[in-house]
């Protein structure tokens, strides 16, 4: 099974306009840690925004918010105010205790294009 | 801001060559890492290294491969004889702790492509 499931392998957004990343994600651990990711073109890994799994509060970082909801063990990523420098690929992923927080457990990504 | 800095950016060589890709973690960082990216899919964990030693590896990461820490500052990953299948790009990564919290730092990638 998958450890991190991002079923929307490329989206599109107006300029200006909020979108969601969907991430869902499978861990028997009670202790773990979501992050998201940013990939431009030039292929680096930029870290958006860390999620606790104790965590009671969804995370804020600047325009970008996570929508943790444990139940349904989802971590979606919303973006506000899409700029054009947003386009990218963007990876969910996932440290889990079991793996003694050694690796870092990707999605697939999602690429997002943002129109002008 | 200290950041995760990997040498060469790109490599080319021809199938059955040796090459070493370098790293050089942040400098307080204690755990350090390598993935692997093939071109058009996900980012895969290699291994993880702490205190000298590997602590994690994949079942990617076989005897072809092997990392090392000559000195207080590099964090090298070797591949004896590439094959054309080692074509991807590889990240670097340290973090300070093991703590699920800590994010893991990521260099800007080798892209190696092996002819």
């Amino acid at each position: 099974a998958q450890k991190i499931t991002q079923t929307q392998p490329g989206m599109f957004v107006q300029e200006k306009e909020a979108v969601t990343l969907d991430c869902t994600y499978d861990t028997s651990d009670p202790s773990y840690g979501l992050f998201w990711y940013k990939q431009p073109s030039s292929g680096e890994m930029i870290f958006l925004i860390y999620q606790g799994s104790y965590d009671q509060q969804n995370a804020t970082e600047g325009r970008y918010s996570l929508n943790f909801q444990k139940a349904r063990k989802s971590a979606n990523l919303v973006i506000s105010a899409s700029q054009l420098g947003d386009s990218a690929m963007y990876f969910c992923a996932m440290r889990e205790n079991s793996g003694g927080y050694q690796k870092v457990t990707f999605g697939t990504g999602t690429k997002l294009q943002v129109i002008p | 801001e200290p950041e995760v800095t990997q040498t060469p950016s790109h490599q080319v060589t021809q199938m059955g060559q040796e090459v070493i890709l370098r790293c050089v973690p942040i400098s307080n960082h204690l755990y350090f890492y390598w993935y692997r990216q093939i071109l058009g899919q996900k980012v895969e964990f290699l291994v993880s290294f702490y205190n000298n030693e590997i602590s994690e590896k994949s079942e990617i990461f076989d005897d072809q491969f092997s990392v090392e820490r000559p000195d207080g500052s590099n964090f090298t990953l070797k591949i004896r004889s590439t094959k054309l299948e080692d074509s991807a790009m590889y990240f670097c990564a340290s973090s300070e702790e093991q703590l699920v919290s800590h994010e893991q730092f990521f260099g800007p990638g080798t892209r190696l492509t092996v002819l």
